[in-house]
């Protein structure tokens, strides 16, 4: 019944590598988020995006890119993966307008480790 | 600099006590302040939240009191019960007036509680 679904769960990468976090969801929202959660620092927003093929730079997006393909799919771009990119990854969603519309629905997370 | 502070960064409590937590922002556009609860291994999940134009939020043994002046608020559980052992990050935005509506995060209160 996940309406966020992310992938992998975990990931172990190499420094220079391009790593690549994947995000989906039924929640038919227009809305999706890129979170990193670090000790220390909460969540914080990297990407976002609120239509299909268009995404928008968070809080801190520089060393990330993002891709919104449709609706359903959002993805995390890490072209040269490096170690203070290790982290936990929540993407989630949101809708537009109506009841609840300002709450965030977080998929499971994916754990990435940068070797 | 963090635009929303939370203390303490953890807390533990016996079965039956009321835990209280607190939280800050310095941003006097923050209008709406969710409580997200998260469990080891899962996403954030809305727990309850508030805007700005209230100063108390009930929600069975969960409770926001809002300082709008002070730029504070707290959450408190009541009957704290060990399934209530969990990170809790308090949150803050602008609402719908803002692009994308993002939210701030804090760093979070990781809550123990003892049977």
């Amino acid at each position: 019944e996940a309406a966020v679904t992310q992938s992998p769960r975990s990931k172990v990468a190499v420094t220079g590598g391009k790593v690549t976090l994947s995000c989906h969801q039924t929640n038919n929202h227009d809305y999706m988020y890129w979170y990193r959660q670090d000790t220390g620092h909460g969540l914080r927003l990297i990407h976002y995006s609120y239509v299909a093929d268009s995404t928008e730079k968070g809080d801190i997006p520089d060393g990330y890119k993002a891709s919104r393909p449709s609706q359903e799919n959002f993805s995390l771009i890490l072209e040269l993966a490096s170690l203070s990119q290790t982290a936990v990854y929540f993407c989630a969603s949101r809708k537009t307008g109506g009841a609840f519309a300002e709450t965030l629905y977080f998929g499971s997370g994916t754990r990435l480790t940068v070797l | 600099q963090q635009q929303v502070r939370q203390s303490p960064q953890s807390l533990t409590v016996w079965e039956g006590e009321t835990a209280i937590l607190n939280c800050s922002y310095e941003d006097s556009t923050f209008n709406y302040f969710p409580w997200y609860q998260q469990f080891p291994g899962e996403g954030p999940a809305l727990l309850i939240s508030i805007r700005s134009v209230s100063d108390k939020k009930e929600d069975g043994r969960f409770t926001i009191f809002f300082n709008k002046r002070e730029k504070k608020l707290s959450l408190h559980i009541t009957d704290s019960q060990p399934g209530d052992s969990a990170t809790y990050f308090c949150a803050a935005s602008e609402g719908t007036n803002s692009a994308g509506n993002k939210l701030t995060f804090g760093i979070g209160t990781r809550v123990l509680v003892r049977p």
